[in-house]
């Protein structure tokens, strides 16, 4: 099956610090990939929706000036988590669509120390 | 609205016996729903779709749209399929997956 990486898996940083996440479709392209957040013991929650060349389109109650994305080429979508607080930490996954099915990345796990 | 729901947060089994996931969907069109399966330490992954109509791995789901379910069964479990399982449907090609919220699959031996 296609394979999406994400880097870094893991992420120690300081409150007040930006922290950068990527997404990246190693064997295909893909014009949307998704951006979930995973609180502990819970199930995963759509952040946002990015699209290639366009603007991502966030779900309700997603800060998009705190989260980031950007969606420069069709291998790669970033997300930014800005001005990190404790309360931002929690496990970070990207999904990518190859256009019959959505595959995902292994996830990014950031504490905000 | 679009929802999923998994009403069993952990279900244990033992091996050999059958295995029941259950996952109850409110959507007002006509959703795809799927299988998600997490195992230790690894990457969420597809485990089947309705519109495949195949089973994977020895797991089979049908779609019920009268009970609005979709239930995962297995009839003989195996100590191998201990793993999270997420059910998750979509409203259509390319749009984003609502998941619930995963039920955890102990098979003991």
């Amino acid at each position: 099956g296609a394979v999406v990486s994400q880097h870094p898996s893991r992420v120690i940083c300081k409150s007040g610090t930006s922290v950068k996440i990527e997404c990246r479709s190693l064997d295909f392209q893909a014009t949307t990939m998704f951006w979930y957040r995973q609180f502990p013991k819970q199930s995963l929650m759509l952040m946002a929706t990015s699209n290639e060349g366009s603007k991502a389109t966030y779900e309700q109650g997603v800060e998009k000036d705190k989260f980031l994305i950007n969606h420069a080429s069709l291998t790669l979508s970033t997300l930014t988590v800005t001005s990190a607080h404790p309360e931002d930490s929690s496990f970070y996954i990207c999904s990518a669509f190859t256009g019959t099915e959505a595959f995902f990345g292994q996830g990014t796990r950031l504490t905000v120390v | 609205a679009q929802r999923v729901t998994q009403p069993e947060k952990l279900l244990s089994v033992f091996k050999g016996a059958p295995v029941e996931l259950k996952c109850n969907y409110s959507y007002s069109g006509s959703p795809e729903l799927f299988w998600y399966v997490q195992y230790s330490r690894q990457r969420l992954q597809l485990l089947l779709r309705h519109i495949s109509r195949e089973s994977i791995k020895g797991f089979t789901a049908d779609l019920n749209k009268g009970e609005t379910s979709f239930h995962l069964k297995k009839p003989f479990a195996q100590e191998e399929d201990s793993a999270m399982y997420y059910c998750a449907l979509a409203g259509g090609l390319g749009t984003p997956l609502v998941f619930g919220k995963g039920t955890r699959l102990s098979v003991i031996a």
